[in-house]
């Protein structure tokens, strides 16, 4: 399978606790990103990184969240001291840019619950 | 900021219908627009990409339309069935602060086809 992988695609923890997620982008893609979506809203952008690079943070981007992407391969999305308003499916996406096309393909996120 | 739109937020149809589906984006600097699927607490597949110059793609019984100047798209279905009910997502691609370009979501259409 070619395609984006997350893990874990489940993940549920107590309030307080630190929490680590992984993305693995389609092996060609440069570019990766990580989304949120909440129920009943669509995905919000949290970051953006070109190779390792991180070029881009949202203001949703708390310092509790920290995202990391060595060697320009895989990504980990890491909350600190989670709290129950970070229950949320957490998306991550990679695209490689052709021409003036950004099309991003998604995996099958990790939905969080913090009890 | 970008803001985008989606009408209706939910729509119930029986199977055979052709239906429309309404987006609207509030700044026109777009890079292109796609439309996603999601189905039930999974991740997001890419059903059709229109780049800012194109005016529409179709994909099977699917086509999407961009009217860039008005900030407008619909994605037509033709002859829907059951196994289209999942929720739609509209999508544009911009310039984020730092120049990098990011996906910025509707909040969707939930679409229920009765057979």
């Amino acid at each position: 399978d070619t395609g984006v992988s997350q893990d874990p695609r489940h993940k549920i923890t107590k309030r307080g606790q630190n929490v680590t997620f992984r993305c693995d982008p389609i092996s060609e893609h440069n570019r990766l990103y990580w989304y949120r979506q909440t129920l009943g809203q669509g995905p919000e952008f949290l970051t953006y990184f070109q190779n390792e690079a991180q070029l881009e943070k949202s203001r949703l981007l708390s310092d509790r969240f920290s995202a990391e992407r060595p060697k320009g391969s895989f990504s980990t999305l890491e909350i600190q001291r989670t709290e129950q308003g970070d229950s949320a499916m957490y998306l991550c996406a990679s695209s490689l840019r052709t021409g003036d096309l950004y099309e991003q393909y998604f995996g099958p996120g990790t939905r969080l619950t913090v009890t | 900021k970008q803001e985008v739109t989606q009408i209706p937020a939910a729509l119930s149809v029986p199977e055979g219908e052709n239906l429309v589906l309404n987006c609207s984006f509030t700044d026109s600097a777009i890079y292109n627009l796609q439309w996603f699927r999601q189905d039930p607490g999974k991740g997001l597949t890419s059903l059709l990409l229109i780049q800012s110059s194109q005016r529409e793609q179709t994909s099977g019984r699917l086509n999407a339309s961009l009217d860039k100047s008005s900030g407008r798209s619909t994605l037509y279905i033709a002859a829907s069935q059951p196994g289209d009910s999942a929720t739609y997502l509209c999508a544009v691609t911009v310039k984020g602060v730092s120049g990098y370009s990011t996906l910025t979501f509707g909040k969707g259409t939930m679409l229920l086809v009765s057979p």
